[in-house]
Parts: structure tokens; C-alpha cells; sequence
């Protein structure tokens, strides 16, 4: 089945301790992305990836870091999260040239950073 | 100003009305939209793009008015189902499948 896999699902942390967010696509997609989701904000884009070892900043990208060794895999690291950082975050994969570009989404993961 | 924006609702409609919803975009080099489809904490999925000519798919149908900036998406004969988030998302230029903006979405509550 095709599909793109996060975890964990849900999180509970607190302040400053490193946490890593996995993200997997089994389509073969060139392109990853990670959003948050905010009420009343909708999906801000913090990073994205255009192939292995190619990323690059989205709109929201202070706090984060990200990786691409291969191309299944995005993972999303917060150094030392900050309450601020609680949020609904969501890894999208798509594949270049294919219209209309439809991004498939992981399904989603609540991070809570007390 | 944001630069994709949507009515938050909810727009509580009874099953079986017509129900259409408006996003205004900013950009006028925007080359691409589409709506996307949330259920209450699930992930976002394609429900339809918008082409010029507008299209429809179904119960479904999208419209795009370049001149005034915004899309439009109706449905008709609401199903409980329907009842979602209903995310616009805009391509910004100079194209290319890495820069959606999103809105922060409209919600349907579809009652029987």
C-alpha cells in the first residue's frame, strides 16, 4: 500500500530535549516536506526536499533541522524544543512533473513540548 | 494580509443543500489550485483541482476567477459525509511543487 509513515503519532516532551520526528514513503517520491498546522493558521511549510541531500527552508523553519540520506526517509529533528513548537506536524511526499501536484500526507503527528 | 484566505465557518448546512465556499488569493502570478479535503485530525488529501474553464467532479465543482482572485468550490446535495475541512491551497510562482500556501481552511457540518 502506498503510503507515508510518521512517527511517533503522538509526543509529550518538555523544554530542550532533543527529539526526532521519522518520516518514510514507500512511492519513490523525489520530493518531501514538513508542515505544521496551527488553529486558525493552516499548514506552514518548515522544510522541504527536492532529492537526497538537497533541502531547503520553508516558511517556518527556525527551531528545525531536517535530513535526506535517502529518499524514503525525511526525519525532523528539534534540537531543543520550545513550548512554541506544540503543534500538529504533517510530512508530505510528491513526485515532480505530475499534475496537479498532489502532495500525499503522513497522518500527522501531535507534539506537545511543556 | 494572508496570503491565501478562506471563511472558517462553520457553515452548518442540513443533507441534501447546496453549500459553496470562497477563497481570495493574493498573488495574482499564482498558477495553480486546489482543494484539499481534512477530516478532523487526519491528514489533508486532494479532493480537486481548479482549472480556468472550472470543472467538476461528481457532486463537486471548482471555479477559478483570475480577475477577482479567488476559487470557489460548491457541493451539492451534501451528504453527512461531507462534513470536513476544506482546505484552499494555492501554487505560488514561478511554479514548481514546492510552494503550496495553504488556507487556514472552512469547515462544513453537514446535519441530518
Amino acid at each position: 500500500e502506498a503510503q507515508v509513515t510518521q512517527n511517533p503519532r503522538y509526543l509529550i516532551t518538555v523544554t530542550g530535549k532533543k527529539l526526532t520526528v521519522t518520516c518514510s514513503q514507500n512511492m519513490n517520491h523525489e520530493y518531501m516536506s514538513w508542515y505544521r498546522q496551527d488553529p486558525g493558521l493552516g499548514l506552514r511549510q518548515i522544510y522541504y526536499s527536492m532529492n537526497v541531500e538537497v533541502t531547503d527552508k520553508g516558511d517556518v523553519p527556525e527551531g528545525y533541522k531536517v535530513s535526506r540520506k535517502e529518499k524514503r526517509n525525511f526525519p525532523l529533528i528539534l534540537e531543543s524544543p520550545s513550548p512554541n513548537q506544540t503543534s500538529l506536524y504533517f510530512c508530505a511526499s510528491s513526485s515532480p512533473g505530475r499534475l496537479p501536484y498532489e502532495q500525499y500526507f503522513g497522518p500527522g503527528t501531535r507534539l506537545t513540548v511543556t | 494580509r494572508k496570503e491565501v484566505e478562506q471563511d472558517p465557518g462553520p457553515f452548518n448546512v442540513p443533507e441534501g443543500a447546496t453549500v459553496a465556499f470562497n477563497c481570495t488569493y493574493s498573488n495574482s502570478a499564482s498558477q495553480s489550485f486546489f482543494w484539499y479535503r481534512q477530516d478532523c485530525r487526519k491528514e489533508p488529501k486532494l479532493l480537486m483541482s481548479v482549472y480556468s474553464s472550472g470543472n467538476e467532479d461528481g457532486r463537486f465543482t471548482a471555479q477559478l476567477n483570475r480577475a477577482s482572485q479567488y476559487i470557489s468550490l460548491l457541493i451539492r446535495d451534501s451528504k453527512l459525509s461531507d462534513s470536513a475541512t476544506y482546505l484552499c491551497v494555492v501554487e505560488l510562482p514561478p511554479g514548481g511543487y514546492n510552494k503550496l500556501i495553504f488556507g487556514a481552511g472552512t469547515r462544513l457540518a453537514v446535519h441530518p
